[in-house]
């Protein structure tokens, strides 16, 4: 299993900022995944952060508002650019267990409250 | 990925096994049935998956229908700690390819386990 550490674990933001979320996985991968959890909702796939190229964004979800940095095989960012009430959510990153085991696994998730 | 169908919502009492369905219909002959569980705050964590035979861990069964079309998990003896939103998720599974990893989240059963 690969064990993912994100920070914030949560945080409350005013309007207009910009808030920078880290994940560390414990191994390194080639995929990572960032996901949005608003508020009673399931989870929606922002986008895939592959090491050494940009990332690939959803539907809805693009590189302005959610740009997204993995410098190495082991650590991402997602910054939640200009936010507004609406951007209040949980925010995942998941990462896949390793050489030959496909299911994922997922950070405990940053809550962000936009204020 | 092929879509999923669960109940809302499900209750279960603790020690009782809690047995929890899924349908999906439509899924193709390479795509698996994967099960992962969402703890109130917590990320989700991944539970068990199956091509088509039964499959068994330390944490729950996996019975999935000759014809593929629906699944059912199995938690054996339900305590409280089971309580938690289930997610259901058909896809191809296998390392590598563009897919490795990513989720497709449906609204979950949420499934509570009373004393």
């Amino acid at each position: 299993s690969a064990v993912i550490s994100q920070k914030p674990s949560r945080d409350i933001c005013q309007r207009g900022t910009s808030l920078t979320i880290q994940c560390q996985v414990d191994s390194q991968v080639t995929m990572m995944f960032w996901y949005r959890q608003q508020p009673g909702q399931s989870l929606t796939l922002i986008a895939t952060a592959n090491q050494g190229s940009e990332a690939t964004y959803e539907s809805g979800f693009v590189i302005d508002k959610f740009p997204i940095s993995r410098p190495n095989l082991t650590f991402s960012t997602l910054t939640v650019s200009n936010m507004s009430p609406e951007d209040s959510s949980i925010y995942l990153c998941s990462a896949p267990g390793g050489a030959g085991v496909s299911e994922a696994f997922f950070g405990q998730g940053t809550r962000l409250t936009v204020v | 990925d092929a879509k999923t169908t669960q109940p809302t919502s499900m209750d279960c009492a603790e020690g009782r096994a809690a047995n929890l369905p899924c349908n999906h219909s439509t899924i193709s002959g390479n795509e698996y049935v994967y099960w992962y569980r969402q703890i109130h705050s917590q990320g989700p964590q991944y539970i068990i998956h199956g091509l088509k035979n039964n499959e068994t861990n330390e944490m729950a069964s996996l019975i999935i229908t000759e014809d593929r079309k629906s699944s059912t998990l199995i938690l054996p003896h339900a305590t409280l700690r089971d309580t938690a939103v289930y997610y259901c998720i058909v896809r191809v599974a296998g390392a590598g390819g563009t897919s490795y990893g990513k989720l497709t989240f449906g609204q979950g059963t949420i499934l509570t386990v009373h004393p």
